[in-house]
């Protein structure tokens, strides 16, 4: 079963418009990390922000805020005012504990086209 | 001043060879990871080391080696090259192994095998 699901392979969206990138999860673990990152098309992989499984606020950083619905697992990324260096792929991942320490577990990522 | 850099950037190499990619972080985190990220952009984690101990170490296909000499270098090796190989191998870095710890990456080192 996939632990992390993002179901939008490619969004659209236009320049100075807010976007919502969704990503579910599935864990019987009650502590556990979630995270996105971005890959521009240069390829590196930057973090952009993260969400513990017991905060009780959504977490925020700059114009990028993680919708956390614990009871219906997920984790939305919303970018506010998208800018056309937004356009990139986004991935949604969540760290838990596994055998000997933590593992990271990456969905398969959304495509974001910002358009002028 | 790169926090995780990888090297090479690019490697094309044929079938049947061994080849390293090398990582190195000045960050002072404890722990590294590598990642294998396949041509349809999917991550899929390889290894993980904390303080130069693995600890863990997915289903990987023992032709690929790790090795950390010290906290800041996680080196991967890989024998008998297989087309299959092909791949963008990331390294990356955290504070420590613990939840609330985001990654900073490398940039990648892209292998092509021919």
């Amino acid at each position: 079963a996939q632990k992390i699901t993002q179901t939008q392979p490619g969004m659209f969206v236009q320049e100075k418009e807010a976007v919502t990138l969704d990503c579910t999860y599935d864990t019987s673990d009650p502590s556990y990390g979630l995270f996105w990152y971005k890959q521009p098309s240069s390829g590196e992989m930057i973090f952009l922000i993260y969400q513990g499984s017991y905060d009780q606020q959504n977490a925020t950083e700059g114009r990028y805020s993680l919708n956390f619905q614990k009871a219906r697992k997920s984790a939305n990324l919303v970018i506010s005012a998208s800018q056309l260096g937004d356009s990139a792929m986004y991935f949604c991942a969540m760290r838990e504990a596994d055998t000997g320490g933590f593992k990271t577990i990456f969905g398969a990522g959304t495509r974001l086209f910002v358009k002028a | 001043d790169t926090a995780v850099s990888q090297t090479p950037k690019y490697l094309v190499t044929q079938m049947g060879n061994d080849k390293s990619i090398k990582c190195e972080q000045n960050l002072g985190h404890d722990t590294m990871y590598w990642y294998k990220q396949d041509s349809k952009k999917f991550l899929k984690i390889m290894f993980s080391y904390n303080n130069k101990e693995l600890i863990i170490n997915e289903t990987v296909p023992n032709r690929f080696s790790p090795k950390s000499p010290d906290k800041a270098h996680l080196n991967l090796h890989i024998n008998s090259l297989e087309l299959g190989d092909s791949a963008v191998y990331f390294c990356a870095s955290s504070p420590r192994d613990r939840l609330n710890y985001g990654y900073t990456f490398g940039s990648g080192t892209r292998l092509t095998v021919v």
